[in-house]
């Protein structure tokens, strides 16, 4: 089966760090990715993980570690516009192409 | 810059009625995929098109749900007979056949069924 497991909900400052887990148990690994998608809107692409390790995309980080079934996504020097729904999605391959979801975490940022 | 398109952007219906969604994907994409949202819960996967051919299918999509892309560029999701559970996001991706198969999604079609 799929599991894929994150926070429901987080709060964070402007201008501070945010870090948002990700655990995944499935049947197969083929790569992982995170998504922004704010009220009622598409998700839209941030990062996709493969290897091993921090990838680094300006204020957005993405790490993996496939032994563990984990990764983060990192959010530094946050913005009010960074207020929405974070989400983890595995690629599982061997034929499929679909992505499974987890069901995403709420971010709100405060003043 | 054309990204993937979907349409209507919202629907209401009666229950029993059917209606039918399109989704216009990236021009150079090969790959459509057709998820459903609901609210505070991720995108499930409902099926994948390469180019015309269907080639997979979730167990979430009844035989009320049919799919088609017949010319290997746009792609239409019919929901027959519809119900108040099918209420939901219908959100169509695609992409292109890379070894990062990043999927790129479009708004959106919510349906309402009353």
């Amino acid at each position: 089966g799929q599991n894929i497991d994150q926070p429901t909900e987080m709060t964070a400052t402007e201008g501070a760090i945010v870090q948002i887990n990700c655990t995944y148990q499935t049947s197969g690994f083929n790569g992982l990715f995170w998504y922004q998608q704010h009220a009622g809107e598409a998700p839209t692409f941030l990062s996709y993980n493969v290897l091993d390790g921090l990838e680094e995309k300006g204020r957005f980080s993405s790490f993996l570690s496939r032994s563990k079934g984990y990764s983060y996504l990192l959010l530094k020097e946050l913005q009010m516009k960074d207020s929405a729904s974070y989400l983890c999605a595995v690629y599982s391959g061997a034929g499929s192409y679909q992505l499974t979801f987890g069901k995403g975490t709420k971010l709100s940022v405060i003043p | 810059d054309t990204g993937v398109s979907q349409d209507p952007r919202h629907k209401i219906t009666k229950r029993g009625q059917n209606v039918t969604f399109r989704c216009d994907p990236i021009s150079e994409h090969n790959r459509l995929y057709w998820y459903r949202q609901t609210l505070g819960q991720g995108p499930e996967f409902l099926t994948y098109f390469q180019n015309e051919a269907q080639l997979e299918k979730s167990r979430l999509l009844s035989d009320r749900f049919s799919a088609e892309r017949p010319k290997g560029s746009f792609s239409t999701l019919e929901i027959q007979r519809t119900e108040q559970g099918d209420s939901a996001m219908y959100l169509c991706a695609s992409s292109q056949r890379t070894e990062q198969e990043t999927q790129y999604f479009g708004p959106g079609t919510r349906l309402l069924v009353l």
